[in-house]
């Protein structure tokens, strides 16, 4: 069963600095990897897909990285904001991808960007 | 395009009381998806529909759950008889089938419900 791990748990960094969000996953099996984000009491919102045969993505001051054989992406986020506060979601999708597959989700990284 | 509606946004209910969850998803997607979020746990599957179809339900926990989606516009998710654990927030997802018929994976989240069960 795939599981999918998100640290640090939380983080609370002085605006303008740039950093680094893990996640990893235990099946490297997997179709694409997604960063989403989540303001309380809200939905999610996604930022970014990787499919498995891509290495990154980018958009405005996002950045995406897989690296499918070890398991790993990490979301790189530049400049720092306090408008980039929010918990970010990793989430996996296993398989061929064929189907349209639930996807398995870590816990979330709550981002805590100080003005 | 208004989203995906969810309603009601909160719910508080004593156990043992049925509850049920509402969805209105994307018009034109064919697939809607029913999570379940808590600390302990994160972000679970529930069940997944593809043009009304149930086509995975192995997240459903147990046998007081259950889904349906009448026609392309509406779902619920039903809770019976419900239990403290439960207390969650609960979200719909739908997304549209991409080009050449592959789906494009991209899921949108309504804005989820508050379930509180005393």
């Amino acid at each position: 069963k795939q599981e999918v791990t998100q640290i640090p748990a939380a983080l609370s960094v002085p605006e303008g600095e740039n950093l680094v969000l893990n996640c990893s996953f235990t099946d490297s099996a997997i179709y694409n990897l997604q960063w989403f984000r989540q303001d309380p009491g809200k939905g999610l919102t996604s930022l970014l897909l990787i499919q498995s045969s891509q290495r990154e993505q980018t958009s405005g001051r996002l950045n995406a990285s897989l690296d499918k054989s070890s398991g790993r992406s990490t979301l790189y986020i530049a400049a720092s904001q306090p408008g980039d506060s929010a918990t970010y979601l990793c989430a996996v999708k296993g398989g061929t991808g064929g189907g349209a597959d639930g996807l398995t989700f870590g816990k979330g990284t709550h981002l805590i960007i100080q003005p | 395009d208004a989203g995906v509606i969810q309603s009601p946004r909160h719910e508080v209910t004593e156990m043992g009381q049925e509850v049920t969850l509402r969805c209105k998803p994307i018009s034109g997607h064919d697939y809607l998806f029913w999570y379940r979020q808590t600390m302990m746990r994160g972000l679970e599957l529930l069940i997944y529909f593809n043009n009304n179809v149930p086509i995975d339900d192995s997240g459903m926990p147990e046998d007081r759950f259950s889904a349906k989606m009448p026609n392309a516009s509406f779902s619920t998710l039903k809770i019976q008889p419900s239990e403290p654990r439960d207390s969650a927030v609960y979200f719909c997802a739908s997304s549209p089938l991409g080009v050449g018929g592959l789906h494009t994976d991209t899921q949108y989240f309504g804005p989820g419900t508050r379930l509180t069960v005393l």
